[in-house]
């Protein structure tokens, strides 16, 4: 199975602040590297796939790059909403694996 | 818009077997693959598997012999069974859209083992 890290596990952070989330991939997946949110209670909701693509109504804030074992999802200025747990997901081979989450909370 | 909705019981006895509903709406399930991932209290996320609406499927390894996943075209909906449940098998349990990465989720459901 591919192990997924991810850096920090929790950051906490001020409105418009720019937030860099980091998640490595333990052999290279090229760019299947996706991204989710999730809130309290709530279901993971899709930002990025794979690697880089929007995915639709997400808005344009969110960003991600990277390919091989090293990728980032960025925030260019958080907003009020975007507290929350973030997850990134390779989808290169089976199983398909998860991070183990970054929280994102107000400083 | 497509949408999913889990049902089925919310305590199980251990050793019995797990059963859930995912019934989709807004679109048809006779394309696309459909998946069953699981979240325990405070955890992370962990796939369980997938089928296609042919009826081809995907396990995790780490839960292939204990699962079973179908679906009921005429029904637009797909099933989990999860065999011998341990305490260990406490979580969230989310159905959700896609292949390789996942777009529309249902909204969740817990399923407690104990007796």
């Amino acid at each position: 199975d591919i192990q997924m890290t991810q850096s920090p596990s929790s950051l906490s952070a001020s409105v418009g602040d720019r937030v860099t989330i980091t998640c490595r991939a333990s052999q290279s997946i090229i760019n299947y590297l996706n991204w989710y949110q999730q809130k309290p209670g709530k279901a993971p909701k899709l930002l990025i796939y794979p690697a880089s693509s929007l995915q639709s109504g997400v808005p344009s804030r969110f960003s991600g790059s990277g390919s091989g074992t090293d990728f980032t999802l960025t925030i260019s200025s958080l907003q009020p909403e975007d507290f929350a747990t973030y997850y990134c997901q390779q989808s290169y081979s089976k199983p398909l694996t998860f991070g183990p989450g970054t929280k994102v909370d107000i400083k | 818009q497509v949408q999913l909705q889990e049902s089925g019981p919310g305590l199980v006895k251990p050793s019995e077997t797990l059963s859930l509903t995912c019934t989709v709406s807004g679109g048809s399930i006779s394309s696309y693959y459909w998946n069953w991932i699981r979240q325990p209290p405070g955890k992370g996320l962990e796939w369980i598997g997938y089928i296609y609406y042919s009826g081809s499927t995907n396990y995790n390894p780490s839960l292939k012999s204990r699962v079973t996943i179908s679906v009921d075209t005429s029904k637009n909906q797909f099933s989990l069974k999860l065999s011998s449940v341990t305490a260990a098998d406490t979580a969230v349990y989310y159905c959700a859209s896609g292949e390789r990465w996942w777009d529309y989720w249902g909204q969740g459901t817990l399923v407690t083992v104990s007796s």
